[in-house]
């Protein structure tokens, strides 16, 4: 059975603390995400990676860094958690190359990591 | 950014009806969209994908897609009361980068 594992189910921090959030997969995928999850704002996507070592920007990389030293493993870094930074985490990964895929992302069961 | 609309609901449907889920997408360009069931406290899962213009059929499930009206629907056949989640719209952005949209909540009555 296919599996994203998010090493924290829960997190709470202070603002102002470094905080690492763990993503693998057991796919050999080659493409991982992170997004986070709002209400009333839906899926934003936080940052992808293609390939080891390589990552691209999404739609809110603010306040964020990833890592991705090995295929299954894709970490997201916040430097110093703010407030605005509380949210529901999510990783994804997905198989195949090119444009179009098909767009499956299979997902983890989400970070709810909430900032003091 | 290429934007994906939805109504939030709640779609509220007894039971046995047809459930009718809608979505809208500002990129004219986009070839590819999706449509991913999320329960409450889950990840979401994917349901169907379409690429072609018309309609494609899965189970209970039918995905309507419109190029000209940029305009995605999904149809929920015979809704159960486990059907009750919310629906995310997806459009891909290119290179497997989905743009969401914020979901649809269905409540299905028994």
């Amino acid at each position: 059975d296919v599996k994203v594992t998010q090493s924290s189910r829960y997190l709470v921090k202070r603002t102002g603390e470094k905080v690492f959030l763990e993503c693998v997969q057991d796919m050999d995928h080659e493409n991982m995400f992170w997004y986070r999850q709002d209400p009333g704002l839906g899926l934003r996507l936080i940052y992808f990676s293609y390939d080891v070592k390589m990552k691209e920007k999404g739609d809110i990389p603010e306040g964020y860094s990833v890592s991705r030293e090995k295929k299954e493993r894709f970490s997201l870094i916040l430097e110093s958690a703010s407030t605005n930074q509380t949210s529901m985490y999510l990783c994804a990964s997905s198989g195949g190359q090119g444009s179009y895929g098909t767009g499956e992302l299979f997902f983890g069961e989400g970070s709810r990591l909430t900032v003091l | 950014q290429k934007e994906v609309e939805q109504n939030s609901g709640p779609l509220s449907v007894p039971e046995g009806a047809i459930a009718s889920l809608n979505c809208t997408y500002s990129d004219r360009g986009s070839q590819s969209f999706f449509w991913y069931r999320q329960y409450s406290g889950k990840s979401p899962e994917l349901i169907m994908f379409i690429y072609s213009n018309g309609d494609k059929e899965d189970g209970r499930f039918t995905a309507q897609l419109n190029k000209a009206s940029q305009y995605v629907s999904l149809l929920i056949r015979d809704s159960q009361p486990s059907d009750s989640a919310t629906y995310l719209c997806a459009v891909n952005e290119g290179f497997q980068k989905l743009v969401f949209g914020t979901g649809t909540r269905l409540l299905v009555s028994p």
